[in-house]
């Protein structure tokens, strides 16, 4: 069973509010990713971190932004929410520590922006 | 042309049939990954596999890294199998990074 947990489960909310997804993980991975995926589509990442303070941006061009200050929580944020910010949302986490490379993942978020 | 390329799109089966599911990549991969994924979204990962062959249960995953080519096999399926099934795999080149391309996914349905 993967310790990594994704809040709101669900949201909708309205077009300029500011949000943010959170995301935790108690496994002490080092490496925490955010994919972005639209229905019947592919994920797609749009941010990853290789540890503490270390943020990066994805494939896939995003308005959010992330933060690491803690190994185990990598908040996304977006500043002013958007009907096409909708879409569901997947964090990540892995340890590259150990050489193995596989993801663990949250139950995503479900965004709908009205 | 997506990198990675899922067959068939849908799939319904009855109870207890075998299933297949085909994935074919264009790159060269360090690892290819079968997920799992239930209506509501939440992703398992069923297996990392390099080379060779796993089986869990009566899950089998098979990878043909000459031919760029995997399957994920489900024997005795159930209605309870019912999931996206997604490939994905990273990149040779990856160096550091852990980054997956995925397939489109595979909708199962498996009726009682």
């Amino acid at each position: 069973e993967a310790d990594i947990y994704q809040t709101p489960r669900y949201l909708v909310i309205g077009t300029g509010k500011k949000i943010t997804l959170e995301c935790s993980q108690t496994m002490g991975h080092d490496k925490m990713y955010w994919y972005q995926q639209d229905p019947g589509m592919e994920l797609h990442l749009i941010h990853y971190s290789y540890g503490v303070n270390s943020t990066e941006k994805g494939d896939l061009s995003s308005e959010s932004t992330v933060s690491r200050i803690r190994t185990e929580h990598f908040p996304l944020t977006l500043e002013s929410a958007r009907p096409s910010h909708t879409s569901q949302y997947l964090c990540a986490s892995s340890d590259s520590r150990t050489g193995n490379t596989e993801a663990f993942f949250g139950q995503g978020t479900r965004l709908t922006v009205v | 042309k997506n990198e990675v390329e899922q067959s068939p799109q849908n799939l319904t089966a009855q109870e207890g049939e075998f299933i297949t599911i085909n994935c074919s990549y264009s790159v060269g991969i360090s690892a290819l990954h079968w997920l799992q994924q239930h209506p509501g979204g939440g992703i398992v990962s069923l297996f990392m596999l390099s080379s060779g062959k796993k089986k869990h249960g009566r899950l089998i995953a098979t990878i043909n890294i000459q031919e760029k080519h995997s399957s994920l096999h489900i024997t005795a399926s159930h209605p309870r199998d019912s999931a996206v099934y997604i490939c994905a795999v990273r990149a040779q080149s990856g160096g550091s990074n852990y980054k997956l391309t995925f397939g489109k996914g595979t909708l199962l349905t498996v009726n009682p």
